[in-house]
């Protein structure tokens, strides 16, 4: 089946130490990825996306992610987080070959010690 | 321009009984999606739509119906609120030609 993998339930950090949030995905065809953060008590916003071109792609706030076809997956990275990075980021798939259903992995809390 | 709106905002409901949560758009995107929220889960995906009068199931669509008459609207019912059902919601579109989804602010039901 279809699916979208956050191994990573939760991640406890010390400010300035380096992230990196694990995504996987099992599908196949032309992919579009997406990255999601959810602050406490709000609703979803986009951190940054694939579509094409260079794998490496830069977002808000200092995040990073590179897609690796080869490894069908999608990790998203920090060099330094924040305090204010504590949140919980979703990793979502939308695949043209599966009528655009756009599925969301199971998220990842992170938890940064100030 | 108000992008995706969701009503009601928060709605308890007792056990057995029914509700609509409504979802607009005004950004004449194609493609609609419910979405539930719970912790640990992430979002599952209910129901979705590629255009009027198209819908389809997504990964968890047992206990729940929707119609897509227009392109802006596109309705949750629950129709025997069950205790398993207390989660948030959330609508979502995308349109061809955008690179992101652009989501509702969320609507907290709880059956009790």
């Amino acid at each position: 089946a279809q699916s979208v993998s956050q191994h990573n339930h939760h991640v406890i950090l010390s400010e300035a130490a380096s992230l990196e949030l694990g995504c996987n995905y099992s599908y196949g065809g032309t992919v579009n990825l997406f990255w999601y953060v959810q602050y406490p008590g709000q609703h979803l916003q986009l951190l940054l996306k694939y579509f094409s071109g260079d794998p490496l792609v830069k977002g808000i706030k200092g995040f990073e992610a590179e897609f690796i076809k080869s490894k069908f997956s999608f990790n998203l990275r920090k060099p330094s987080v924040q305090w204010s990075d504590t949140a919980e980021y979703f990793c979502a798939v939308i695949s043209y070959s599966s009528a655009s259903k756009i599925i969301f992995g199971s998220g990842t809390r992170l938890s940064i010690r100030p | 321009n108000a992008g995706v709106t969701q009503t009601p905002k928060f709605r308890i409901l007792k056990i057995g009984q029914s509700m609509t949560l409504q979802c607009t758009q005004d950004m004449n995107h194609n493609y609609m999606y419910w979405y539930r929220q719970d912790p640990g889960m992430g979002l599952k995906l209910i129901y979705y739509s590629v255009g009027a009068g198209i819908t389809d199931k997504g990964e968890v669509p047992n206990g729940y119906n929707v119609s897509r008459s227009t392109t802006e609207d596109f309705p949750l019912r629950l129709e025997l609120a069950a205790p398993s059902q207390t989660s948030v919601y959330f609508c979502a579109t995308f349109g061809q030609g955008e690179t992101e989804a652009f989501f509702g602010q969320g609507t907290r039901l709880t059956v009790v």
